[in-house]
């Protein structure tokens, strides 16, 4: 079976532009949650989504968006980049209810390296 | 979030058992402690996880202590493929608001001699 799969794999942007990051989880996984990581740190939180719905979002602003779709596949949008948005994004997906979902395993992917100039 | 104490890194030979250590002093009695690691140029991988009592899988064996402010990731035998960070995270069963949300440390840099 196919793991969580990412694209683009690389991205050059420039500050002040946008960028649509996207993820397809794993078959039968209905959540969806996106992290950051910059280099040398771990991955921060930024959204989950669950059955279309915004169920979590971390300390990020407003510049920061994401969607899900019937699919279950989601999209990660970032305007009017800045030069502290370069950074590896991952997704993970879950299976598993709302209820369940705290001790259910997050399946990452590879990530999208973002660089900004 | 409760937090979690890493050591930055750690090193072993190959074939030789590896016990990474995990403080959790503030932990809460709904927490689960989840194990991930992260290989060079990959997104983070699950490991294990549990509550209270000691677990086996595939992969590692996680020891919780009796009163569960700390707990050990132990590799039975490494491997240079065992070389990648580790991340101790709570994760609370209840759920809520932090559902979907992980929260990592600065994790533990395991480096494996050949």
């Amino acid at each position: 079976d196919a793991g969580v799969t990412q694209s683009p794999t690389h991205l050059i942007k420039t500050r002040g532009q946008h960028v649509t990051l996207r993820c397809s989880p794993i078959s039968g996984h209905k959540s969806v949650s996106w992290y950051q990581q910059v280099l040398g740190q771990g991955p921060q939180f930024i959204f989950q989504y669950y059955e279309k719905e915004e169920r979590g979002r971390g300390n990020f602003p407003d510049r920061f968006s994401a969607r899900q779709f019937p699919n279950y596949s989601s999209e990660l949008n970032v305007n009017a980049l800045l030069l502290g948005d370069s950074a590896l994004y991952l997704c993970a997906s879950s299976s598993g209810t709302a209820k369940m979902g705290s001790n259910q395993p997050q399946h990452f992917g590879d990530g999208t390296r973002l660089s900004i100039l | 979030d409760a937090k979690t104490t890493q050591p930055n890194s750690m090193e072993s030979n190959e074939e030789e058992p590896v016990h990474l250590p995990c403080n959790h002093s503030t932990i809460s009695g709904t927490d689960y402690i989840h194990w991930y690691r992260q290989l060079p140029s990959q997104g983070p991988e699950y490991v294990i996880h549990g509550l209270t009592s000691n677990v086996n899988n595939r992969m590692a064996s996680l020891a919780i202590a009796e009163d569960r402010k700390s707990s050990t990731l132990i590799l039975h035998r490494a491997t240079l493929r065992d070389a990648a960070v580790y991340y101790c995270i709570l994760r609370d069963l209840a759920g809520g608001t932090s559902y979907g949300k992980l929260t990592f440390g600065q994790g533990t840099i395991l480096t494996v001699h050949p």
